[in-house]
């Protein structure tokens, strides 16, 4: 059983450039969170999604950040315009049931560099 | 709103003495208390958890404890090893009202041969 994927493990992007950040679940996780990690940091929570819905979205910038998780597909997360900023790693998680208290299992992540 | 402390930010011990790592949360609804081992480049992994319902839970060498009083919940390492060292991170969550898991900054443990 395959864990958590995540691609690309690196990203670099220009100024004004966009990111796409793919995440694919584990076998029979319909459940897909977002976290944003500086240098340094903790885990910093974006975005949770269950197929073709967005539960909550609350950590997410409300300008050129968006995320899905179609019916068919990894869920995306699309950062629009990148600026240095956003240069952070991403981390998805997944995980089986409703709720963020069932236990998540985390994705390799994606080093996104901004230059 | 919610936020989860975490102390101490950098914490070094002599291998085979114990670390204990500290959090607070601001949440009473807070039921979901895990704690990740993260390290170098690599992705958070769990090392252990517990739910509101009890105060203390033990896997070999690690135990968690939990005050849900005042709102404290700690990890313990025993018998500390070298391969220990990495970052620590708690957080906590609730299951109704929000699906946020809220994570304290991290401790970064350094266990001396």
């Amino acid at each position: 059983n395959a864990g958590v994927m995540q691609n690309p493990r690196h990203l670099v992007r220009r100024r004004g450039q966009e990111a796409r950040l793919r995440c694919s679940p584990m076998k029979g996780h319909s459940h897909v969170y977002w976290y944003r990690q500086l240098p340094e940091e903790g885990l910093k929570f974006m975005v949770y999604l269950q197929k073709e819905n967005i539960i909550d979205e609350s950590g997410m910038p409300k300008e050129r950040f968006s995320a899905e998780f179609p019916k068919e597909g990894p869920s995306i997360l699309r950062i629009q315009q990148v600026v240095r900023g956003d240069s952070a790693a991403y981390f998805c998680a997944s995980s089986p049931n409703r709720g963020s208290t069932d236990t998540q299992y985390f994705g390799p992540g994606t080093r996104l560099t901004v230059l | 709103g919610e936020n989860v402390e975490q102390h101490p930010s950098t914490l070094s011990v002599q291998e085979g003495d114990s670390a204990v790592i500290k959090c607070t949360y601001s949440d009473s609804a807070s039921n979901y208390f895990p704690w990740y081992k993260q390290e170098l480049g690599k992705r958070p992994q769990l090392i252990i958890d517990i739910r509101s319902n009890v105060g203390e839970k033990k896997d070999q060498r690690i135990a968690v404890t939990l005050n849900k009083t005042a709102k404290h919940f700690s990890l313990h390492i025993t018998e500390t090893q070298p391969e220990d060292s990495a970052v620590y991170f708690c957080a906590a969550s609730r299951s109704t009202g929000g699906f946020k898991t809220i994570f304290g900054a991290g401790t970064r443990l350094f266990v001396k041969a």
